[in-house]
């Protein structure tokens, strides 16, 4: 069974200061990782796909990583709007389904 | 694009009564999802279609859920009859092909009494 285990569960940042957040997953193989940002009271919004190990994706302060059995979100220098919650999903091979399995999410706040 | 739109975004009910939450998603999508969002379980997956023919219901909790896609634009999710552990978010999301990511809408609050 395809397991995804975000942590930590909550963390809070003060503006400025930097820090990872962590995707570990475990599936008989990988066809992709998804980051989404989840604002409250609204549907995650998609943020990166990384497809194999080594491979990084940028966008303003965020920039997602990859190895073989997780994915980290690390956030440099964040802002108060950076405050939501993260979630991880893994797409995985095999079956021909293309139904993704999420994390239980990071809850990000960060104080001005 | 207006993306997925769910409606309607509250819904207020009492134990025993019939709910459908509707979903429209996103032109050209070829694949919807139905989710279910609570604080215990996270979002829990609970039917998929593809070119609107449901591929896995494996995660509708038992009969008294049932789902529809009777045309590409549009999916309903019937709870009947509705019990207070049904309380959550349903959401609603749509994609196109393999490997592309899920778009979301914002979600249905569902409160049972």
């Amino acid at each position: 069974e395809d397991q995804v285990t975000q942590s930590p569960e909550a963390l809070r940042l003060q503006e400025g200061e930097s820090s990872s957040l962590n995707c570990s997953y475990t599936v008989s193989g990988l066809r992709g990782l998804f980051w989404y940002r989840q604002d409250p009271g609204k549907g995650p919004e998609f943020l990166f796909t990384l497809y194999s190990a080594g491979e990084e994706k940028e966008k303003e302060r965020l920039k997602a990583t990859l190895t073989k059995k997780e994915s980290f979100l690390h956030i440099t220098a964040p802002k108060p709007e950076d405050s939501a919650t993260y979630l991880c999903a893994v797409q995985a091979t095999g079956g021909g389904s293309y139904i993704p399995t999420f994390g239980r999410g990071t809850s990000l706040i960060v104080h001005p | 694009d207006a993306g997925v739109i769910q409606s309607p975004r509250h819904e207020v009910t009492e134990m025993g009564q019939e709910v459908t939450l509707r979903c429209k998603p996103i032109s050209g999508h070829n694949s919807l999802f139905w989710y279910r969002q609570t604080m215990m379980r996270g979002l829990e997956l609970l039917i998929y279609f593809n070119n609107n023919v449901p591929i896995d219901d494996s995660g509708m909790p038992e009969d008294r859920f049932s789902a529809k896609m009777p045309n590409a634009s549009f999916s309903t999710l019937k709870i009947q009859p509705s019990e207070p552990r049904d309380s959550a978010v349903y959401f609603c999301a749509s994609s196109w092909g393999a490997n592309s990511p899920l778009h979301f809408g914002n979600g249905t609050r569902l409160t049972v009494t």
